[in-house]
């Protein structure tokens, strides 16, 4: 069964580090893309950008463009997402989900709830 | 940036009823577009991509057209199950983009 399993919800204070999973099995890792979406509570869903697990080439969306880094280490076929510095205004469901060359996300993570709050 | 609206916001049919939901772009994507079905609690599930195939698994009764700047969801015969929220998307240009949902309810 191809999966995408994220690591679980995550309660930060503002200025917080922080560093989220997802870890795909079922697949071969390396023959798709992985992507980020935000969904921020109660609102749609924002794509942040993607990253290449076989050389961890990145291409983020402008509007996330420097607040996160994507990485992925594909000898144990997992991707990251982190904050070096965290704000109210992060707090949002994330997901991941997996796509070939062209985004079409075919299995999505179950999600992590990042809540940051003082 | 490419700007996806959908319409209507919200939806009332009822169970065994047509659906029909719209998604403008604000320029050409040709038929890049996929369709997403979100039910509360739930990540996201793939329904259409290429603007018109479906997905593997996804039941016939959902179709999508369109090309250019104007796409549709068609739900045949609504099913309990199908009550949801649906996106749309756009991955012509980058970043790709979503709509804002049009959430889809019993009446």
């Amino acid at each position: 069964e191809v999966q995408l399993v994220q690591s679980g919800a995550e309660v930060k204070k503002p200025g917080e580090s922080l560093r989220i999973s997802c870890e795909g099995s079922g697949y071969s890792f390396t023959s798709y893309w992985i992507s980020w979406v935000r969904q921020m509570p109660g609102k749609g869903l924002e794509w942040m950008g993607r990253i290449d697990p076989r050389d961890s080439y990145t291409h983020y969306s402008p509007s996330f463009q420097g607040h996160v880094i994507m990485s992925a280490d594909k000898s144990i076929s997992a991707a990251y997402l982190q904050w070096s510095s965290l704000k109210a205004s992060d707090t949002a469901m994330y997901y991941c989900a997996r796509h070939r060359l062209l985004p079409n996300f075919d299995c999505w993570g179950q999600g992590t709830l990042v809540t940051v709050s003082s | 940036e490419i700007v996806m609206t959908q319409s209507p916001a919200t939806l009332s049919v009822s169970p065994g009823e047509r659906a029909t939901l719209s998604c403008r772009a604000s320029q050409s994507i040709s038929s890049n577009l996929a369709w997403y079905q979100q039910k509360p609690g739930q990540a996201p599930r793939l329904l259409i991509y290429g603007a018109s195939t479906r997905a593997t698994g996804i039941p016939a009764r959902f179709s999508g057209s369109g090309s250019g700047t104007e796409f549709t969801l068609t739900i045949s015969s609504l099913q309990s199950e199908d009550f949801a929220v649906y996106y749309c998307q756009q991955y012509n240009n980058w970043p790709g983009t979503f709509g804002q949902g049009t959430k889809l309810e019993i009446k």
